[in-house]
């Protein structure tokens, strides 16, 4: 099972709304990875998480926080979020032994978010 | 600062051979690797370059040459199902303080 799965595919919130992205794999990979994708640019880094443990947070605002419940689950908390956050949110994993992007990172379907 | 540069846009001939290149400028570098991104769809891991040289799965292949910053990505045998965004990535260590990376993709445009 190669599967990364995502829910849900598509949300819609308010500025005012809180709300949460789950991201899920079962191939036993210890780095899982959250990217912000815009519509015709490439993926930007959110964070990673390592052994469960957050290893990267690329100087994110604090309107997005994940949480990585178990060595299978990861999850994005979104509070108080702008229109400007309106994006295509994917989520990845990868064994990524020694380094990060180092092995082949498996990209979930992403979630469709549209904050207005 | 880190930068990837790639081109914007590529059109070829199905049936052809196609090279997209990537250089790179990074204060930390491990490796090189490539995705694939039809439109509406996730990323896909196509291939990773950690030593200098060519590595090949099937229809495509990846190159990279660390002395000179550059890596390619060469596709064969095209088919309008390769039309879609590449992107290259750098890859960094974990106990570094290294940045995954994306290029700006090139857009793959292939004619019948």
């Amino acid at each position: 099972d190669t599967e990364v799965t995502q829910t849900p595919k598509h949300l819609v919130m308010g500025m005012t709304n809180k709300k949460s992205l789950k991201c899920e794999q079962h191939m036993g990979h210890r780095a899982m990875y959250w990217y912000k994708q815009k519509a015709k640019k490439p993926p930007e880094l959110m964070f990673v998480y390592s052994y469960e443990k957050l290893s990267i947070n690329e100087s994110v605002p604090s309107r997005f926080s994940p949480e990585c419940p178990n060595s299978s689950l990861l999850n994005l908390h979104l509070h108080a979020l702008q229109p400007e956050d309106s994006a295509l949110y994917l989520c990845a994993s990868s064994q990524d032994q020694t380094g990060f992007g180092t092995d082949t990172q498996y990209f979930g379907p992403g979630t469709r978010l549209t904050v207005l | 600062g880190q930068s990837l540069e790639q081109p914007s846009e590529v059109t070829a001939v199905e049936g052809a051979i196609v090279q997209i290149n990537c250089t790179y400028q990074t204060s930390g570098f491990y490796g090189l690797s490539w995705y694939q991104q039809h439109d509406g769809g996730a990323p896909t891991f196509l291939s990773y370059n950690a030593l200098d040289g060519l590595e090949e799965t099937g229809r495509f292949s990846s190159f990279l040459s660390r002395s000179d910053s550059y890596g390619y990505l060469l596709l064969q045998e095209l088919q309008m199902k390769d039309s879609a965004s590449y992107f290259c990535a750098v890859a960094g260590l974990w106990n570094r303080d290294d940045k995954i990376i994306f290029g700006k993709g090139t857009r793959l445009h292939i004619l019948p």
